[in-house]
């Protein structure tokens, strides 16, 4: 595997499941983020772990929740969730250095909730 | 706050054509700003980044060029092709986090 890998690729869900996507990164990164990606709207930058801590959390309600136990595993688990939240979740990592990075995302997971 | 926005939102050109898109910005502190490409349904590919001391950067048929002062980069792609179809985003790197603009949807018509 290379790069940044996502999993699922693809989640139907109902309101009061819970689930949990996966992301991973074998590039040697130290900081990894999630996005959302809904329809008509410019990506949304949900969290960022840097160093394996939470450095920004965007304003996101807590139905969803990261875990960030290495800095090469990000995971975004899922609770009752909205039919709104229905998007493309994006995984991103990058080497964090003074002001100057450049993120690299994975394939994303498309969640469909029902 | 910074925003970022992508012109025009959509541009359909026939194979072979040369072709700018643009992007412009509000703050112009920034660290870097990067163009992404996304095919349907799938994640974003990093195409070029351009540090905010440079003023563009090449990679094949692509350039990209920064004038921070104005708020404003330009992605130029050469002789189209039409697997260059896709989705293009611009972002712009601040002091906290990366600022996506919408978009511009391309189709390269052979």
């Amino acid at each position: 595997e290379t790069g940044v890998t996502q999993t699922p690729r693809h989640l139907v869900m109902g309101m009061t499941n819970k689930k949990s996507l996966k992301c991973e990164q074998h590039l040697g990164h130290n900081a990894m983020y999630w996005y959302k990606q809904s329809a008509k709207k410019p990506l949304e930058l949900m969290f960022v772990y840097s160093l394996e801590e939470r450095v920004e959390n965007n304003s996101v309600p807590s139905r969803f929740s990261p875990e960030c136990p290495n800095s090469s595993h990000l995971f975004l688990h899922l609770h009752t969730l909205q039919p709104e939240d229905s998007a493309l979740y994006l995984c991103a990592s990058s080497q964090v250095t003074q002001g100057a990075y450049e993120q690299y995302f994975g394939p994303g997971t498309r969640l469909t909730v029902t | 706050k910074q925003e970022v926005t992508q012109i025009p939102a959509a541009l359909s050109v026939p194979e072979g054509e040369n072709l700018v898109l643009n992007c412009s910005f509000t703050d112009s502190a920034i660290y870097n700003l990067q163009w992404f490409r996304q095919d349907p349904g799938k994640g974003l590919t990093s195409l070029l980044l351009i540090q905010s001391s440079q003023r563009e950067q090449t990679s094949g048929r692509l350039n990209a060029s920064l004038d921070k002062s104005s708020g404003r980069s330009t992605l130029y792609i050469a002789a189209s092709q039409p697997g260059d179809s896709a989705t293009y985003l611009c972002a712009v790197k601040g002091a906290q986090k990366l600022v996506f603009g919408q978009g511009t949807r391309l189709t390269i018509n052979p």
